[in-house]
């Protein structure tokens, strides 16, 4: 069974930085391109960024670029988001997701909350 | 970017009536089209792919059409589970992008 279990959400003032992470499980990560998706409260999905199964080849929403970095461990089972310079507007729940080829999202986590605020 | 329209953006309809939600896209997309239903508190789950394509052990009721710029997501009888958010996204470019979601209710 294909499990996903985000971390590392937290309430924080905006400028920090924090990172994410998401255990995989129940499939050979190394195989899969990589997502996170975000969704502020009450409002609809928003793609954040992906990175390819080898980790060569990362892919950032405009909104993100520059102030999040996406990197993975596949000897952990691992994928992570590092967040720096964060605005109110950061404020969401954030997803992992597994990608199935050519770009479509199979499976989801259960997200985990990032708050910005002072 | 390629923008990606869903109409209406709320439905209210009895159980048993067929439900059709509209994701239109800014640009060609050919296929590329997958969408998701998000029960309230929960994550979003994999419908349909490639258009019309039915995920492994969705519903029979659920289907999808279309192609280009226009595609439709059909419950051809709704039934009280199936209240949810349902979102469009696209991957036939970067970034991939979503719809706003249509949120379907049981009237």
């Amino acid at each position: 069974e294909v499990q996903l279990v985000e971390s590392g959400g937290v309430v924080i003032q905006p400028g920090g930085s924090l990172r994410l992470s998401c255990a995989a499980s129940g499939f050979t990560f190394d195989d899969y391109t990589m997502y996170w998706v975000r969704q502020a409260p009450g409002r609809g999905l928003e793609w954040v960024s992906l990175i390819s199964w080898d980790g060569a080849n990362t892919y950032y929403a405009d909104s993100v670029k520059g102030r999040f970095t996406i990197s993975r461990d596949n000897r952990k089972n691992s994928l992570y988001l590092q967040m720096s310079n964060l605005r109110a507007e950061d404020t969401a729940l954030y997803y992992c997701a597994k990608g199935a080829p050519p770009g479509y999202l199979d499976y989801w986590g259960q997200g985990t909350l990032v708050t910005v605020s002072s | 970017d390629i923008q990606m329209t869903q109409s209406p953006s709320t439905l209210s309809a009895s159980v048993g009536d067929r439900v059709t939600i509209t994701c239109r896209a800014s640009q060609n997309i050919n296929i590329w089209l997958a969408w998701y239903q998000q029960k309230p508190g929960k994550a979003p789950k994999l419908l349909i792919y490639k258009a019309s394509t039915l995920q492994t052990g969705v519903p029979s009721r659920f289907s999808g059409i279309g192609s280009g710029t226009e595609f439709t997501l059909t419950i051809s009888s709704l039934q009280p589970e199936d209240l949810a958010t349902y979102h469009c996204q696209q991957y036939h470019n970067y970034p991939r992008t979503f719809g706003g979601g249509t949120k379907v209710d049981i009237k």
